[in-house]
């Protein structure tokens, strides 16, 4: 099983700011296997970006992904009000589909 | 429009069953793979099963095993989660999860159900 550690636990951010969450694999994955989320409370998770930083349907390019091997980064270039939430990475490469611990984008 | 509507979900008393219910619709329902995610309020989120675009291939994650069977109806366009002796560590949020490639190719999450709450209480 690919273990995925998120970093950190949580990031407290100004609107306006840059926020780097980071996911770290047990073993190497290719970056075609690699996903991430956001969850608001009380809502479903909404996918954000997948593979080598495509996006989903409807997320802004402020949301980016990169990083190769066993290190991952969801980079969000400027806070919005909105973008405070809970972001998940995950793997897809292989089963069992793991997902990080998460990590909280709160306000500063 | 992709939509996945859960239902099924509510309070059962430990060892007892549940069976929970996924009817999709928006999509090409026979050309994807499905999922169930769990998440325990307030934590983070777990995998729980798998089943294939045709139904032959059937997946769980290492605690479920033997105790919940994943099916489908393409007919119906429905997803089931059977759920047997249930424990107090089953409490959840289910989530029904569309793969988001088509047929036996892996992909992520691309769209996701609201998911229904199952309490395992006595």
């Amino acid at each position: 099983e690919i273990v995925l550690t998120q970093s950190p636990g949580t990031l407290s951010l100004s609107t306006g700011e840059r926020a780097t969450l980071s996911c770290r694999a047990s073993q190497t994955i290719s970056n075609d296997y690699l996903a991430w989320y956001q969850q608001k409370p009380g809502q479903a998770p909404r996918l954000l970006i997948y593979g080598e930083s495509s996006r989903a349907t409807g997320v802004p390019d402020r949301f980016s992904g990169g990083g190769s091997g066993t290190d991952f980064t969801l980079t969000i270039s400027r806070l919005e009000p909105e973008d405070f939430a809970v972001y998940y990475c995950q793997q897809f490469a292989t089963s069992p589909r793991t997902f990080g611990q998460g990590t909280k984008v709160e306000i500063k | 429009q992709v939509q996945l509507v859960e239902s099924g979900g509510g309070v059962v008393q430990p060892g007892r069953s549940l069976r929970l219910s996924c009817a999709a619709s928006g999509f090409t329902f026979s050309s994807y793979a499905m999922h169930w995610v769990r998440q325990v309020p307030g934590k983070g989120l777990e995998w729980v099963a798998l089943i294939s675009y045709d139904g032959y291939d059937k997946s769980y994650t290492d605690s479920v095993k033997g105790r919940f069977t994943v099916s489908r109806d393409t007919s119906k366009k429905t997803v089931f989660l059977q759920m047997n002796s249930l424990r107090a560590e089953d409490t959840a949020v289910y989530y029904c999860v569309k793969e988001g490639r088509s047929l036996r190719r892996s992909g992520p999450f691309d769209y996701w159900g609201q998911g229904t709450l199952v309490t395992v209480s006595s």
